[in-house]
């Protein structure tokens, strides 16, 4: 079965600084991976996705995810954050090769960037 | 704006009671996704239908149920209320249900159960 962790509920970080929230995966086969963002009072908002191809994603936002097969993992990250990118932030994994066309999310990592 | 709707954004009702939500997906979008977000149980999903058939069940109780009309909107009935169904309820849908997809979610519907 697939499964997603995000190994942090809350991350801070200084506007102007680098920032990486962490997403590890569990799945049998090759998985297709996604990141989305959630504002206060808002639906979840598609951010970016690996399917295949180059291990570097680049997402909405300034955005960017790194897919590590051998470590299982698939962290999003941004060179330099934003106060206006605190926000819920969702790992989630699909299996495509005989399993759930439906994908499963992380409980979050809630990112807050200070001033 | 993600182009799904969702009504109401809140609704405030009392155990034992029986509500529906309502859902409709972006222009063209054939797939639609139910999910429940809670603090503790964080977005569990609960029910995906294509095209007006079903096509795959999560972790929906019996007391809940949903369908997706031709027109394609769908409706998610939640009865026999508890104090435990108090979350935000999304719904989500996607042009086709395939596995690389992205999802476009509503803002979804605050549940508070009393």
């Amino acid at each position: 079965a697939q499964s997603v962790a995000q190994p942090e509920d809350q991350v801070n970080v200084a506007e102007g600084n680098p920032l990486t929230v962490k997403c590890t995966y569990s799945v049998s086969g090759n998985p297709y991976l996604f990141w989305y963002v959630q504002y206060p009072n808002r639906g979840l908002q598609f951010l970016l996705k690996y399917i295949t191809g180059d291990n570097l994603v680049k997402g909405s936002y300034g955005f960017e995810a790194e897919f590590n097969k051998s470590q299982t993992s698939f962290h999003l990250k941004k060179p330099s954050a934003l106060v206006s990118d605190s926000a819920l932030y969702f790992c989630a994994v699909r299996e495509p090769s005989g399993g759930s066309y439906i994908p499963t999310f992380g409980r979050g990592t809630s990112l807050i960037v200070h001033p | 704006d993600s182009g799904v709707t969702q009504t109401p954004k809140h609704l405030i009702t009392a155990t034992g009671q029986r509500v529906t939500l309502r859902c409709s997906p972006r222009s063209g979008d054939l797939s639609v996704y139910w999910y429940q977000q809670s603090l503790d149980q964080g977005l569990q999903f609960l029910i995906q239908y294509y095209n007006g058939e079903e096509r795959a069940k999560g972790n929906i109780l019996e007391r809940f149920s949903a369908q997706q009309f031709p027109d394609l909107h769908s409706e998610l009935n939640l009865s026999s209320l508890e104090l435990g169904d108090s979350a935000l309820y999304f719904c989500a849908s996607s042009v086709g249900g395939g596995d690389n997809e992205k999802l476009f979610f509503g803002s979804g519907t605050q549940l508070s159960v009393l």
